[in-house]
């Protein structure tokens, strides 16, 4: 195990619901991210907390919302999403901003 | 700036034959680089990193790497693979740039290995 957990592994949700995805790290680490990924794309960069700070947000759109409670801790609440945005959802976290990644195992979700 | 490119998108081998996935890097600066592998629906593994020390760097599983400049290539290599190595693998190269640092992911190789 890379001591980077994400709950719930798969997630299934209608373009009304509202849900989060939860990320949690035990490694001590001041940096944490959510990356989004889809079929035959390349790996997106979503968002960049360091020290619970948000430093990135890559032009996503607002029915994701990040939050980063403490170091230790990541979400992102959906809300209203589109078909569109079903992928593998990916937290990581390093121990400062640029250094090597340590990624959870995602979550899988499909939005009908 | 800094970018890396995985010159193939699908690889295929035969069980017990080597394996070579190929990534080449562009960078101002003295590069960090990595190689990652996934497993369906699994996180990214990190294989194995370099950082300016030995240019022939040891990772996980019987994976190495060598760091060539002249060539600003960053190959991933294994001299058998395992049924158990089909994946996908991802090179990425750290950009520096001011207060932030960024990893940048090449778009992936998918290794699949035939018995």
């Amino acid at each position: 195990e890379t001591g980077v957990t994400q709950t719930p592994r798969h997630l299934v949700m209608g373009m009304t619901n509202k849900k989060s995805l939860k990320c949690e790290q035990h490694l001590g680490h001041n940096a944490m991210y959510w990356y989004k990924q889809s079929a035959k794309k390349p790996l997106e960069l979503m968002f960049v907390y360091n020290f619970k700070e948000q430093t990135e947000n890559n032009s996503v759109p607002s029915r994701f919302s990040p939050e980063c409670p403490n170091s230790s801790h990541l979400f992102l609440h959906l809300h209203t999403l589109q078909p569109e945005d079903s992928a593998l959802y990916l937290c990581a976290s390093s121990q400062d901003l640029g250094k090597q990644l340590f990624f959870g195992s995602g979550t899988q979700l499909s939005v009908l | 700036a800094q970018s890396v490119t995985q010159l193939d998108s699908h690889v295929s081998v035969s069980e017990g034959t080597p394996v070579l996935l190929r990534c080449n890097y562009s960078s101002s600066y003295s590069p960090s680089l990595f190689w990652y592998v996934q497993h369906p629906n699994k996180g990214l593994q990190l294989l194995l990193k370099y950082t300016s020390a030995a240019t022939l760097v040891k990772g996980i599983n019987g994976f190495e790497a060598e760091f060539k400049k002249s060539e600003t290539s960053f190959h991933l290599t294994k001299p058998s693979a395992h049924m158990s190595d089909a994946a996908e693998y991802f090179c990425v190269v750290i950009a520096y740039g001011g207060a932030t640092n960024k990893l940048i992911f090449g778009t992936g190789t998918l290794l699949a290995v035939q018995p």
